[in-house]
């Protein structure tokens, strides 16, 4: 599977909107991107997962440009709850496993 | 609640002692995996299962580990003679496979002493 490069730390206030892009250059053509969140002594949680264009749902949204080599998982408003890591990764049909790297660690600030 | 559960939680072995982890998946769930994670460092893929079909298995997957899922329901985990460098996070998650999302349980935490 194609590796990910994404931030290792960034930091937030409540009520803003947070943009975690991911670059991934060499992504198969099958390979899904899938964004989870991980709470310390918690398993990961899945947020989102798209292909290409824009995938939104109640919690995040996801914008993969034409070219697939990166993607960028949009948190509105976020709160001090969403503190967490998050990782950018890829599922395939090729094969069920996933490849984590060591994720983006998101603080927010009160 | 029928989220995916592992037990023990915690587990604290000296060192070449044996310890076998316990995985519940969710009930309708054919695909079940075991990652391992360690401080600072996201999951790293162990092992697969389809119903009691073993798929996969990873390099880290030493011949001291053994997974099995015998009537493709509950897993176990087994370490033997466990070293220091096994002191991590054990997680285990399960799917509907392809490309549905990955379940993941609370994980056990193994200490070698």
């Amino acid at each position: 599977l194609a590796k990910t490069t994404q931030p290792i730390s960034m930091d937030s206030y409540e009520g803003q909107e947070v943009n975690i892009t991911c670059s991934h250059n060499n992504i198969a053509t099958n390979d899904y991107i899938t964004w989870y969140q991980q709470f310390p002594s918690q398993g990961p949680r899945f947020i989102i997962q798209g292909y290409k264009t824009k995938v939104t749902n109640e919690v995040a949204s996801l914008f993969i440009p034409a070219d697939r080599k990166s993607s960028t998982l949009s948190l509105p408003r976020v709160s001090l709850s969403d503190t967490a890591v998050y990782y950018c990764l890829f599922s395939s049909y090729n094969t069920d496993k996933l490849i984590f790297g060591t994720g983006t660690r998101l603080q927010v600030f009160p | 609640d029928t989220g995916v559960s592992q037990d023990p939680r915690h587990k604290i072995t000296k060192r070449g002692q044996n310890v076998t982890f316990r995985c519940d998946p969710i009930s309708e769930h054919n695909r079940l995996y075991w990652y391992r994670q360690t401080l600072g460092q996201g999951p790293e893929f162990l092992t697969y299962f389809q119903n009691e079909a073993q798929l996969e298995k990873s390099r880290l997957l030493s011949d001291r580990f053994s997974a099995e899922r015998p009537k493709g329901s509950f897993s176990t985990l087994e370490i033997q003679r466990t070293e220091q460098g096994d002191s991590a996070m054990y997680l285990c998650a399960s799917s509907l496979g392809g490309q549905s999302e990955q379940y993941f349980g609370p994980g056990t935490r193994l200490t070698v002493t």
